[in-house]
């Protein structure tokens, strides 16, 4: 079975700061890694994902997520936010292969202030 | 491409009551996918279809929870005799397993189920 833990429930920041959401993940097998957002009454809309290769991956938005097998980490970061980055982003994971479930974290609420 | 459909969007119900709730994934998506979210939490994934065929069912899915995709295309999951408990929002998703993007789930907007 897999898990995902995001640290930060809520993150504070003001416009065009820099930010790193950081998930970590557990798992016995191979996995692939996925960040979502989240906007109010929406579903979720993918920004990056992990499948294999270069572990640095740039996603839509301006946001980039590096993989760190070692560390079982899974960080997103932009360098410059914008208000309409405000939202709850999650991270997931799911084994590798075709298409299955993803497991999500308990999600970051990411709230940019002028 | 319309995107991945749900509806009601929004459902109030009394605690003993029936709900049907219904997801129109992306044509030609062979994969949906149901996750339930709680307030404060991630997605929870209940069950998914591969065609019509149910591959797997979370523990989460008690008997009082069924889900159906007759054809292969849209899908509905009921719950029988709410409780309070079954107060969340309930997300579909599909996939194209075998494309260009496999893994990649598509998300509709969610039907939150208050139960009174």
């Amino acid at each position: 079975a897999q898990s995902v833990t995001q640290l930060d429930s809520q993150v504070p920041v003001f416009e065009e700061a820099p930010v790193e959401l950081r998930c970590n993940y557990s798992s016995s097998v191979s996995v692939y890694l996925f960040w979502y957002v989240q906007y109010p009454n929406q579903g979720l809309q993918l920004l990056l994902k992990y499948l294999s290769g270069s572990t640095l991956v740039k996603g839509i938005n301006g946001f980039e997520a590096e993989f760190n097998k070692s560390q079982t980490s899974f960080h997103l970061r932009k360098p410059s936010v914008h208000i309409s980055d405000t939202a709850e982003y999650f991270c997931a994971v799911s084994r590798t292969g075709t298409a299955s479930k993803l497991t999500f974290g308990t999600g970051t609420r990411l709230q940019v202030t002028l | 491409d319309t995107g991945v459909s749900q509806n009601p969007r929004h459902k109030i119900t009394k605690r003993g009551q029936n709900v049907t709730f219904r997801c129109d994934p992306i044509s030609e998506h062979n994969r949906l996918y149901w996750y339930r979210q709680t307030l404060g939490q991630g997605p929870e994934f209940l069950t998914y279809f591969q065609n019509e065929a149910q591959l797997e069912k979370s523990r989460l899915l008690s008997d009082r929870f069924s889900a159906e995709r007759p054809k292969g295309s849209f899908s509905t999951l009921e719950i029988q005799r709410t409780e309070q408990g079954d107060s969340a929002m309930y997300l579909c998703a599909s996939s194209l397993v075998g494309g260009l993007v496999s893994n990649e789930q598509f998300f509709g907007p969610g039907t939150r189920l208050t139960v009174l």
